[in-house]
């Protein structure tokens, strides 16, 4: 299976600044046919996770340009400009190349 | 618009088998994949497997022997199946829309289920 490695566990950050989220894939996700197969979710607290990004750099509807999504085939970000309270929650980094589909951990993004 | 609804036992016996209920509406099973998602608490989510909308089914390998899903187009239902249920199988069992290869545009509430005797 491939092992999804997210960095750091936590992060706090001030409203206003920008955050980056790390996960690193055991194996590449770019398929034959060019597209890289790294997704992002978020689960707000006491909510279902929701999709943030999709191959990679393509925001889902309804997300807000604040949020964007880049990498290489095996090392992927996702940066947060100007952070603000709804953004408060738990990160997800999942690969959907191979089945099965996995995820990260989880990075837990709180306010100072 | 598209609504996902799981429903089932909060509690399962060891052993025993767990059946759940995914009903859906805003959109056809027969355009749209299902898959079921588990998160045990604390963790990571656990892609379990999913309907394609083709009727065609996919398993987690880890979870194969134990799992099964189907569907009920006329009802707007898929239904998960897993047997041998161990303690380690609790968590929050969610079922997601799929378009076409991703995953998860949205999600239901989910439901709880608890392992114990």
């Amino acid at each position: 299976d491939i092992v999804m490695t997210q960095a750091p566990l936590s992060v706090s950050v001030t409203p206003g600044e920008s955050a980056s989220i790390s996960c690193r894939s055991s194996k590449s996700l770019l398929h034959s046919n060019g597209i890289t197969y790294v997704y992002w979710y978020l689960q707000k607290p006491g909510k279902s996770p929701q999709l943030l990004i999709y191959r990679m750099s393509n925001l889902a509807s309804g997300v807000p340009d604040r949020f964007s999504g880049s990498g290489s085939e095996t090392d992927f970000t996702l940066k947060i400009s100007r952070v603000e309270a709804e953004d408060v929650g738990i990160y997800y980094c999942g690969q959907l190349l191979e089945n099965p589909y996995t995820f990260g951990a989880g990075t837990k993004l709180e306010l100072k | 618009q598209v609504q996902l609804k799981e429903s089932g036992p909060g509690l399962v016996q060891p052993s025993e088998t767990l059946s759940l209920t995914c009903t859906v509406s805003g959109f056809s099973l027969t355009s749209y994949s299902v898959s079921w998602v588990r998160q045990p608490s604390g963790k990571g989510p656990e892609w379990m497997g999913r309907m394609w909308y083709d009727g065609d089914t996919a398993y987690n390998s880890a979870l194969k022997s134990r799992l099964s899903i189907s569907r009920d187009t006329s009802k707007n239902q898929v239904f998960l199946k897993m047997n041998s249920l161990q303690t380690d199988d609790t968590g929050t069992y969610y079922c997601t829309r799929d378009v076409g290869w991703e995953l998860g545009d949205y999600w239901g509430q989910g439901v709880m289920v608890t392992v114990s005797s």
